[in-house]
């Protein structure tokens, strides 16, 4: 299976600052056959079910507020908030789903909190 | 509105069997990509099955042979049957569309303890 490992296991970041979330892969999901990357980002609020962010590592959900960027290829990947809002507060992870057969792993997850 | 909506989960003692169910609306569970995603308490996301539009079926290796993924066109409904439960089953069991996973129930919680 595809180990996913983020870094840090949590945050804490003041409100208008930048934060950054760090996910490898133990093995690429680069397809090459159409030059994508197999990455999801989601954020999970607490009581609820997670949400979708980004997938194909870089690209935003419809609703996701441009402060959320994901970018990276191959094994390394980094989401980023620009500016960090209270409602931001969540823990945050990575899922590949490039497998096959069907095993789509996600990182242990970042809890961001407020500094 | 797409809305997912899961039920089925409780106390069940260890060996025993459930069966979930995630209701779906807004679109329909046969023209996509179907999955189980599980999280125990305090921790982090676990995939557990998925059922292609054409019907094929995978599943983690920690439940194969225990769980069955199976949906009802007609209900427009998936299911996952459980058996052969034991204490690290005990999760928030949640259905998820497509893939990436876009869309979320608010999830079932599964408690498997004597």
């Amino acid at each position: 299976d595809i180990v996913m490992t983020q870094s840090p296991d949590s945050l804490a970041v003041s409100l208008g600052e930048r934060a950054t979330i760090n996910c490898k892969s133990s093995q690429s999901v680069l397809y090459s056959s159409n030059n994508k990357n197999y990455l999801a980002w989601y954020q999970q609020k607490p009581g609820q079910p997670p949400k979708l962010l980004i997938y194909w590592a870089s690209t935003r959900e419809s609703g996701v507020p441009d402060r959320f960027s994901g970018s990276g290829s191959g094994t390394d990947f980094t989401l980023t908030i620009s500016s960090l809002q209270a409602e931001d507060v969540a823990v945050y992870y990575c899922q590949q789903y490039y497998s096959t057969p069907p095993r789509y792993t996600f990182g242990q997850g970042t809890k961001l909190e407020i500094k | 509105e797409v809305q997912l909506v899961e039920s089925g989960g409780g106390l069940i003692q260890p060996g025993g069997s459930l069966r979930l169910s995630c209701a779906a609306s807004g679109f329909t569970v046969s023209s996509n990509y179907m999955n189980w995603v599980r999280q125990a308490p305090g921790k982090g996301l676990e995939w557990v099955s998925i059922i292609y539009s054409g019907g094929s079926t995978y599943y983690a290796d920690s439940v194969k042979g225990r769980f069955t993924i199976s949906r009802d066109n007609s209900k427009n409904t998936l299911y996952l049957q459980m058996d052969s439960l034991r204490a690290e089953d005990t999760a928030f069991y949640y259905c998820a569309r497509s893939l990436p996973f876009d869309y979320w129930g608010q999830g079932t919680l599964v408690t498997v303890s004597s």
